[in-house]
């Protein structure tokens, strides 16, 4: 089975700072795509940004940016330039299977104006 | 892309009673997924629902308790039976897109349950 722990139930930031997410996972796959989803309050999941685990490459979609370390099994999401809009629980999470995503327990990101 | 409706998008039922709720989706998918996010936690899988099949429950959920039917491509229900305060929690569809499991998966705005 696979899992995903995120470490970190809360945490704040400065508007305008850097602000680094935690995630780690376990599974005996060896191809798998990993994701961060945000939840605001609206609570519509969003995908904020996918790896593919082949790709060394970490991914980046414009400030938000992962540290992929594939053999430590860890999955870091970097938010840049915070904006009060990225205020919003995080979930980590992996596909298992055909499009089944496992999450993890999620981090409330607060970011202080 | 998809976009995802929700209905209700939020309820509050009395212990014992059943409620379903609709997720339509704007084009064809092969795949459904039901999500049980309970207050402040993580969302788990409830079922996949595939067209013309019966769905697939994950571990701790049973038909007889959260019923599903998925009549086309576009549209599929959730039924949350015989209703207890425990059952309390948002419960989310989603949909992927594309026929791999490389496709994100996309969520409509869930359906908070309350149950008194």
């Amino acid at each position: 089975a696979q899992t995903v722990t995120q470490s970190q139930p809360e945490m704040s930031v400065q508007e305008a700072e850097t602000v680094t997410l935690s995630c780690t996972y376990d599974t005996s796959e060896s191809d798998y795509y990993l994701f961060w989803y945000k939840q605001p309050p609206s609570r519509q999941m969003i995908l904020v940004i996918r790896q593919e685990a082949y790709k060394q490459q970490n991914a980046t979609e414009n400030r938000f940016s992962v540290n992929f370390q594939k053999a430590a099994k860890s999955f870091s999401l970097k938010i840049s330039d915070s904006q009060l809009g990225d205020a919003a629980m995080y979930f980590c999470g992996i596909i298992q299977g055909a499009q089944k995503l496992v999450f993890g327990q999620g981090t409330r990101l607060t970011i202080n104006p | 892309s998809a976009v995802i409706s929700q209905k209700p998008s939020r309820d509050i039922c009395q212990r014992g009673t059943s409620l379903t709720i609709q997720c339509q989706v704007d084009s064809q998918v092969t795949m459904m997924f039901w999500y049980r996010q309970q207050p402040g936690q993580s969302l788990t899988l409830i079922a996949t629902a595939n067209q013309g099949s019966e769905a697939t429950y994950e571990s701790g959920f049973v038909i007889d308790k959260f019923p599903i039917s998925r009549p086309n491509l576009t549209f599929s229900t959730l039924t949350v039976s015989n209703m207890s305060p425990e059952d309390s929690s948002i419960y989310l569809c989603s949909v992927g897109v594309g026929q791999t499991r490389t496709g994100e998966l996309f969520f409509g705005e869930g359906s908070r349950l309350t149950v008194l």
